[in-house]
């Protein structure tokens, strides 16, 4: 069965400040990995994701992941936090192979506040 | 705009009574999803439907929910006999034919049901 565990459910950085947001998984099979982000009253918009081509993965908004199968992590980064970035973080993952329809499991998400 | 649109947005009903939600996909897209997602929880996956047919439900999905997509089209969710922990955010997204599980999901802003 596949799962993710997200670490931390606030995180708050200032302004500037680099924003790590901590995604692992846990899966039997190769998986497809996702960021997704939700700011209030909107659905999820995807940030990126990753397929099993390159590990570090770019995404919208300047953000980054890195896939860590030694890890098995899929850690969200971005050099410098804008007063923008501040919403609801969410980590998903749904396996390559196993006749899964592309149902992405989803971790608790992770609320970023940006201090000016 | 083209994105996925809910119906309604919010609900307020009162315990035992019948609610049913609309979701519009994108148009084109033939896969299309139904989440829930509670207070402080990732959104859980309930259903998935190809076109009209409906392939894959959780067993969150009890026997008093039911989703139809009648024709490929729009979809609908109904939730018979509403209970307090029936109370969340509903969440729909739609995604193109693709290869695979790779294609992105695009979600739409939800409908949240409050029973009393």
């Amino acid at each position: 069965a596949q799962s993710v565990t997200q670490l931390g459910s606030h995180v708050s950085v200032s302004e500037g400040a680099l924003v790590l947001l901590r995604c692992n998984y846990s899966s039997s099979v190769p998986p497809y990995l996702f960021w997704y982000v939700q700011y209030p009253n909107q659905g999820l918009q995807l940030l990126l994701k990753y397929t099993s081509a390159a590990t570090l993965v770019k995404g919208i908004n300047g953000f980054e992941a890195e896939f860590k199968k030694s890890e098995t992590s899929f850690h969200l980064t971005k050099p410098s936090a804008h007063m923008s970035d501040a919403a609801e973080y969410f980590c998903a993952v749904t396996p390559l192979k196993g006749g899964s329809q592309g149902n992405l499991i989803f971790g608790k998400g992770t609320k970023l506040s940006v201090k000016p | 705009d083209t994105g996925v649109s809910q119906n309604p947005r919010h609900k307020i009903t009162k315990r035992g009574q019948n609610v049913t939600f609309r979701c519009d996909p994108i148009s084109e897209h033939n896969r299309l999803y139904w989440y829930r997602q509670t207070l402080g929880q990732g959104p859980e996956f309930l259903t998935y439907f190809q076109n009209e047919a409906q392939l894959e439900k959780s067993r969150l999905l009890s026997d008093r929910f039911s989703a139809e997509r009648p024709k490929g089209s729009f979809s609908t969710l109904e939730i018979q006999r509403t209970e307090q922990g029936d109370s969340a955010m509903y969440l729909c997204a739609s995604s193109p034919r693709g290869q695979g599980v790779v294609s992105e999901q695009f979600f739409g802003p939800g409908t949240r049901l409050t029973v009393l």
